[in-house]
């Protein structure tokens, strides 16, 4: 068992809709990231949480410590959404990440 | 304030040749970590570093790679005698202590 699972491992969406993805993770952590891989592969970081929620613009990430899980969430989706999303946990004391294996996003028109 | 630099981008080496990766941290940040993205395969850590030292290479291959972070210049991963299953992404990331990693656009290593 991988000590991040992320669910659903692809999802299509109609543009518009509201999307959820989700992470759950086996290991004590001191902070859980979200990325953002493009088509071109780059990796950009959408968010560090330790608790609670975060919002930047029509994302919102939350994580539940007590539970071991964390949800990004994505409102009126667009087709530039469409990117692999990426959960990643920091547990060691050192601050390597361990990596969800990701989830594959399309937004059509 | 330019963000983390690797270079090159694309890099092809025939087996047997020796690959170097560089990365070039974000101004103000000590701290590298260096990750591998294998064909259809999640990311995976290789080795953090910060000026001088290696911290941790826990998921470092046991032969033919090495790290280092020198007090001057970039970040420098080299795989000696590549093989075709090195092929892959290697991005690697900086931050201050503890905070927020910021990822570089990777370089996509091809092994022939």
């Amino acid at each position: 068992k991988n000590e991040v699972e992320q669910s659903p491992q692809n999802l299509t969406a109609q543009e518009g809709e509201f999307i959820t993805i989700n992470c759950s993770y086996s290991v004590g952590i001191s902070a859980l990231h979200w990325l953002q891989q493009h088509p071109g592969g780059g990796i950009v970081s959408l968010f560090m949480l330790s608790s609670g929620k975060k919002k930047h613009g029509r994302l919102i990430a939350t994580i539940n410590i007590q539970e071991k899980h964390s949800s990004l969430h994505i409102t009126a989706s667009h087709p530039r959404d469409s990117a692999v999303y990426i959960c990643a946990v920091d547990g060691g004391s050192q601050g390597n990440l361990i990596f969800g294996k990701g989830t594959k996003l399309s937004v059509k028109p | 304030n330019a963000g983390v630099m690797q270079n090159p981008r694309h890099l092809v080496r025939r087996r047997g040749q020796e690959a170097r990766l560089r990365c070039s941290p974000m101004k103000g940040h000590s701290h590298v970590y260096w990750y591998r993205q294998l064909p259809e395969e999640g990311l995976k850590f290789m080795v953090y570093l910060q000026k001088e030292n290696i911290i941790d290479e826990s998921g470092m291959p046991k032969e033919r790679f090495s790290a280092e972070f020198p007090k001057e210049g970039p970040s420098i991963l080299r795989i000696q005698q590549v093989v075709r299953g090195d092929s892959a992404a290697y991005f690697c990331a900086s931050s201050l202590v503890r905070n927020e990693q910021f990822f570089g656009p990777g370089t996509r290593l091809t092994v022939l």
